[in-house]
C-alpha cells in the first residue's frame, strides 16, 4: 500500500521565521511528488517534482526531492501570515498515475 | 491555467436521500477525473478513480453501489451519494487531469463540495 508521512503535524511561527516542512513516501511506481496550499477550499497547486536534487522555485518557497531517501522538503523563508494554511504533499504512482495525499502540515504564522 | 468546476458548493440533504455533485473541466478534456472525500481535519482520501466512457474505479472500502460515478463525456463526471447518512458528511472534491496539455499530466482540482446530511 502505498504511503506517505509528512511532518510536522503542525507548526506555530512568527513572521520572518523560516520554515522547513517534510514529506517522506513509499510508493510502487513512483512518477512525481507535487505539493500544494489547502486553504478553506480546494488544494492550490505549488510544485511537482519529478527529478531528484533539482530545486523548484516560486518566490519565498522552494522544494526539493531526494529520490534516493524518499523524501521531499518545502521551505518557506520570511514566512508571512498570509502563509497560515495545511500545506499537503502528495505522490503521483501507477499507471493511472493517482495521488495518495499525506495528513498535511498545519502551518500558522504569527503576526 | 485549466478551470475545473463542481456544483453544488454546498449541499444539505435529509438522510436517506440522494445527492447529485457534478464536476466540469471547463477548458480541457479530462479523460480522466478522480474524486477525493476529506474529513475535517484530516487529508484528502481518493475514493474513485473516473475514467470517461467505462466503469469507474473504486478504492479499497469505498462503496461503488453507494457513491455512484458516471463520466459520461470529456468534461464531465458526476458522483451521486445515494441513500446518504449523517455518516457521509465531507468535502467531497474532484480533480481533473490535462491529458493534452504535455507531459507534465499535472491534475486541477475543483473547488469542492460540502456536503451535509442530517
Amino acid at each position: 500500500e502505498d504511503k506517505v508521512v509528512q511532518s510536522p503535524l503542525s507548526l506555530v511561527v512568527h513572521e520572518g521565521d523560516t520554515v522547513t516542512l517534510n514529506c517522506s513516501y513509499e510508493v510502487t511506481n513512483f512518477r512525481s511528488l507535487l505539493w500544494y496550499k489547502q486553504e478553506k477550499k480546494a488544494p492550490t497547486f505549488l510544485f511537482m517534482l519529478t527529478s531528484s536534487g533539482i530545486e523548484k522555485k516560486s518566490g519565498r518557497l522552494s522544494s526539493i526531492l531526494d529520490k534516493k531517501e524518499l523524501f521531499s522538503i518545502l521551505n518557506i523563508t520570511a514566512t508571512q501570515t498570509g502563509d497560515s494554511a495545511v500545506y499537503l504533499c502528495a505522490v503521483e504512482a501507477g499507471s493511472a498515475r493517482q495521488l495518495t495525499f499525506g495528513s498535511g502540515t498545519q502551518l500558522t504564522v504569527l503576526p | 491555467g485549466a478551470v475545473v468546476s463542481q456544483h453544488p458548493s454546498r449541499v444539505i440533504c435529509k438522510s436517506g436521500t440522494s445527492v447529485k455533485i457534478e464536476c466540469r473541466s471547463l477548458d480541457f478534456q479530462a479523460t480522466t477525473m478522480f474524486w477525493y472525500r476529506q474529513f475535517p481535519k484530516q487529508s484528502l482520501m481518493l475514493m474513485a478513480t473516473s475514467n470517461e466512457g467505462s466503469k469507474a474505479t473504486y478504492e479499497q472500502g469505498v462503496e461503488k453501489d453507494k457513491f455512484l460515478i458516471n463520466h459520461a463525456s470529456l468534461t464531465l463526471s458526476t458522483l451521486t451519494v445515494t441513500s446518504a447518512h449523517p455518516e457521509d458528511s465531507s468535502f467531497y472534491i474532484c480533480s481533473a487531469r490535462d491529458e493534452v496539455a504535455g507531459s507534465s499530466y499535472e491534475q486541477y482540482f475543483g473547488p469542492g463540495t460540502r456536503l451535509t446530511v442530517t
